[in-house]
């Protein structure tokens, strides 16, 4: 079965400063990856999507970027954070043939 | 585009109540699955269910129920006899196919959520 590896739990980071969130997966070979965002009281929303190493689809254009340099292996990454960057930040994976995606634990960043 | 919408933001009910979720979605793919996932203040996603486009009977899970309706593109969800546990927020979601044959999920969309408070 696959797992999702997510870290740090939480951040508070500066306005101006960078961002770094690794994501990793366990179980699954050449998975589909996914970024999302939760705003305070809002819902999910898609940010990023891989299907392969290098192969990154943007959903939302904004102030983040994506990486995936390994395939099991998925970074958002920001040069420099904004305020409106704060919020709950999952990443998701899915394999061929699963019957659903496996979610991280999350990383709830706070911008100040 | 996909497009999922919850359009009941907040609900509050009285344990023993029963309480339907709503959710309608949009796609052109005549291939897609939907899932409802539920979200507790620790924030982790538990999912529910998945439901298949090709595959319109509705399910019962202990209290658990669905409806889907290609029909009316809806996919609600009740809960029976509503429990202070069953509080969190609920998400409904849509997942296009792909891969070979659409034997791969996709991207998922989500609606924006409902907060359900069961109230003792």
């Amino acid at each position: 079965s696959q797992t999702i590896h997510q870290w740090p739990a939480t951040l508070v980071q500066p306005v101006g400063s960078p961002l770094s969130l690794e994501c990793t997966v366990e179980g699954t070979s050449n998975p589909n990856l996914y970024w999302y965002r939760q705003a305070a009281g809002r819902g999910l929303q898609l940010l990023f999507y891989s299907v392969g190493i290098g192969q990154i689809s943007s959903e939302v254009p904004q102030n983040l970027s994506a990486s995936r340099p390994q395939d099991r292996q998925f970074i958002l990454s920001s040069k420099k954070l904004l305020l409106s960057d704060s919020g709950f930040y999952l990443c998701a994976g899915t394999g061929a043939g699963a019957y659903g995606y496996t979610f991280g634990s999350g990383t709830r960043l706070t911008v100040v | 585009a996909q497009k999922v919408t919850q359009a009941q933001t907040e609900i509050s009910v009285v344990e023993k109540e029963d309480v339907t979720l709503d959710c309608v979605y949009e796609t052109r793919d005549t291939t897609y699955y939907l899932f409802w996932y539920k979200q507790p203040p620790s924030g982790e996603l538990v999912f529910l269910i998945r439901r298949n486009s090709f595959d319109e009977q509705n399910e019962i899970s202990g209290r658990y129920s669905w409806n889907f309706q290609k029909s009316t593109s809806s996919f609600n969800f009740t809960i029976t006899a509503s429990q202070v546990v069953d509080s969190a927020v609920y998400f409904c979601a849509l997942s296009e196919a792909a891969g070979d044959r659409g034997s791969t999920l996709g991207r998922l969309y989500f609606g924006r959520g409902t907060q359900l408070t069961v109230w003792p």
